[in-house]
């Protein structure tokens, strides 16, 4: 299994700042993705982030606004840019430990995110 | 593109029941299906993972079953407790990619 924190849990931010949120896993992993689940919406993925490569992002994201770092195999930020209300959410980090029909995907504890 | 829906949305039920909830996709060609049960504040956890080529899985009181050319899939409850509440959610992977498409969740209630 795997172990994933974030940091922060929750923020509350003024309308056009940034805020970065920080995913850590207690073990190695290749990929990291990044979800976002709106008020009442599903889970969204965001981006795959891949140690050592540029992110790939899903259509509807862009680099610009969600800007994500991936320094080691362990850890991975992500940037939410000049925020809106629109951007309250809750965003998770999550990865997949294997690489067949049984691999199973685990999740941090999700940082929520209001933006005023 | 895949679409993954849940139903229903919300639903409430007294403590001892037995409960089943309902996740259908649209596209058949999938990878594996999981169930995830979300609690406020602790993100998801992984319930039960069904591969394309399974019928079903079950873990305890819980027991899931797959039926890929309809593209349907249920999670049964046995006995439910109040420590059930929390909201469900169903996810596929398709073929071969690790992302998941996620439907919008079941919020369950048991009372005691």
């Amino acid at each position: 299994s795997a172990v994933i924190s974030q940091k922060p849990s929750r923020d509350i931010c003024q309308r056009g700042t940034s805020l970065t949120i920080q995913c850590q896993v207690d073990s190695q992993v290749t990929m990291m993705f990044w979800y976002r689940q709106q008020p009442g919406q599903s889970l969204t993925l965001i981006a795959t982030a891949n140690q050592g490569s540029e992110a790939t992002y899903e259509s509807g994201f862009v680099i610009d606004k969600f800007p994500i770092s991936r320094p080691n195999l362990t850890f991975s930020t992500l940037t939410v840019s000049n925020m809106s209300p629109e951007d309250s959410s809750i965003y998770l980090c999550s990865v997949t430990l294997g690489t067949g029909p049984t691999d199973t995907q685990y999740f941090g504890p999700g940082t929520r995110l209001t933006v005023l | 593109k895949q679409e993954v829906t849940q139903i229903p949305a919300a639903l409430s039920v007294p403590e001892g029941e037995n409960l089943v909830l309902n996740c259908s996709f649209t596209d058949s060609a999938i990878y594996n299906l999981q169930w995830f049960r979300q609690d406020p504040g602790k993100g998801l956890t992984s319930l039960l993972l069904i591969q394309s080529s399974q019928r079903e899985q079950t873990s305890g009181r819980l027991n899931a079953s797959l039926d890929k050319s309809s593209g349907r899939s249920t999670l049964y409850i046995a006995a439910s407790q109040p420590g059930d509440s929390a909201t469900y959610l169903c996810a596929v992977t398709n073929s071969g990619y690790s992302t998941l498409t996620f439907g919008k969740g079941t919020m369950l209630l048991v009372s005691p």
